[in-house]
């Protein structure tokens, strides 16, 4: 499965929209981009999943780039409770899904 | 609709002795995911179990064990357990079928603490 890559650390004001980047460079073409958030102390939760079209559900949107190598996670009105690491994972077929570092969104008053 | 529930949610053992965690997972959903959780390795993949069989393994010795039963439940194992078995187990459980599988639904966790 594609190897993901996402910044360390990100800072969003509660109320503006939280993008958070993740670039998949060698996504093959039957490959998903799933996200997954974990808040402190919490198991993750699955956020949303896409593969070439963008996708929208009552959590956040997924925009993919035409060329796939990058998408975008969008929560669109960021509260204190989005504080949380956010996960971008490459996933084909019934293979598992293999968490990387994330990225930790920290959302400020 | 109950979550994923896991059992017991924290217990001490020490070196040497063995552990048993328990998952059930979500009513209707046939596949069962283990994670195990540290602050230096952070979320690592176990296994995976769909009816019963192993379906995915990840990189841990053979002291790492599990199983599913038919009702979908399912328990782990860890014997002789070493200090570096502290972590935060997780359960997760998914639909079986295509993307869906993917869709994984976290238990709180079993946060094990080795002396």
């Amino acid at each position: 499965d594609a190897k993901t890559t996402q910044p360390p650390s990100m800072d969003c004001a509660e109320g503006r929209a939280a993008n958070l980047p993740c670039n998949h460079s060698t996504i093959s073409g039957n490959e998903y981009v799933y996200w997954y958030r974990q808040i402190h102390s919490q198991g993750p939760q699955y956020i949303i999943h896409g593969l070439k079209n963008n996708e929208t559900n009552e959590m956040a949107s997924l925009i993919i780039t035409e060329d796939r190598k990058s998408s975008t996670l969008i929560l669109p009105h960021a509260t204190l409770r989005d504080t949380a690491v956010y996960y971008c994972i490459g996933r084909s077929g019934n293979t598992p899904l293999v968490f990387g570092k994330g990225t930790r969104l920290s959302v400020i008053a | 609709k109950a979550g994923v529930t896991q059992t017991p949610r924290y217990l001490i053992k020490t070196r040497g002795q063995q552990v048993t965690l328990s998952c059930s997972p979500i009513s209707g959903h046939r596949s069962v995911s283990w994670y195990q959780q540290t602050p230096g390795q952070g979320l690592q993949f176990l296994f995976e179990y769909f009816s019963e069989t192993q379906r995915n393994k990840g990189n841990f010795p053979g002291r790492f064990s599990g199983r599913q039963f038919s009702n979908s439940r399912s328990e782990m194992n860890v014997s002789t357990l070493e200090l570096g078995d502290s972590a935060l187990y997780l359960c997760a459980s998914s639909l079986e079928s295509g993307t869906r599988g993917g869709e994984l639904f976290f238990g709180e966790g079993s946060r094990l603490t080795v002396l």
